[in-house]
């Protein structure tokens, strides 16, 4: 099994619609993330959280909110869906860098999510 | 500044080299990244180099870091129809962010 789903995996919406994407992760990691991917943008970071009640603005929140349901699920709503919000978005994990190994980042699978 | 830069498609004969440039500007980046995306997957890390090192190999794959120059590559030997994906570089800001490049295609053909 995935150690970091999402779901869905593919959605189409209007706009002005409410959206959830929602993520759970078994890693057992505190930290999770949300980003979004723009071809030729890479990836650029929206809201991320340390645990259930550290949850923090990344580069391009505008438009988006997260809940932090608990330690394993971390879920993105867009309020009202418009046209630029567009994109493939991947939730991700990690603990807390240690070693050598920094903080590697575990992601999910992807939504790509089309709003019309 | 946070700014990371890659050349967008790279196409390579199967069996060549390939080398993927990638450009930083954070001088105090702790650990460097290399991810790859498959087709409708999500990244996948492949490797890292911490700041203090200057090549790390790992099997078919070579990380060449010039910290002078901001500089980061990775070189796939022998590269495989199966190499063909999206490679991103990444450099850590600070313990848990992450400053990603656009990302590299690379098409692999026979």
């Amino acid at each position: 099994d995935a150690d970091v789903t999402q779901t869905p995996r593919n959605r189409i919406t209007k706009t002005g619609k409410r959206i959830m994407l929602e993520c759970s992760q078994t890693k057992g990691h505190d930290r999770m993330y949300w980003y979004r991917q723009d071809p030729g943008l890479g990836l650029r970071l929206i809201y991320y959280s340390f645990d259930v009640k550290d949850i923090n603005k990344g580069e391009i929140s505008d438009g988006y909110s997260v809940s932090r349901q608990a330690q394993a699920k971390f879920s993105l709503s867009l309020e009202s869906a418009i046209p630029n919000q567009t994109a493939l978005y991947f939730c991700a994990t990690s603990d807390l860098g240690y070693g050598n190994r920094g903080s590697e980042q575990f992601f999910g699978p992807g939504t790509r999510l089309t709003v019309l | 500044g946070e700014d990371v830069e890659q050349s967008l498609f790279l196409s390579v004969r199967e069996g060549d080299s390939s080398v993927i440039n990638c450009t930083y500007t954070d001088s105090s980046s702790t650990y460097l990244y290399w991810y790859k995306q498959e087709p409708g997957a999500g990244l996948q890390l492949l490797t890292y180099i911490f700041s203090n090192m200057d090549m790390k190999q790992d099997q078919r794959l070579t990380v060449l870091l010039n910290k002078k120059d901001k500089h980061l590559s990775l070189r796939i030997a022998d590269t495989q129809t199966g190499d063909s994906a999206i490679y991103f570089c990444a450099e850590s800001i600070n313990d848990y962010k992450l400053s990603f490049g656009a990302g590299t295609t690379v098409t692999v053909r026979a």
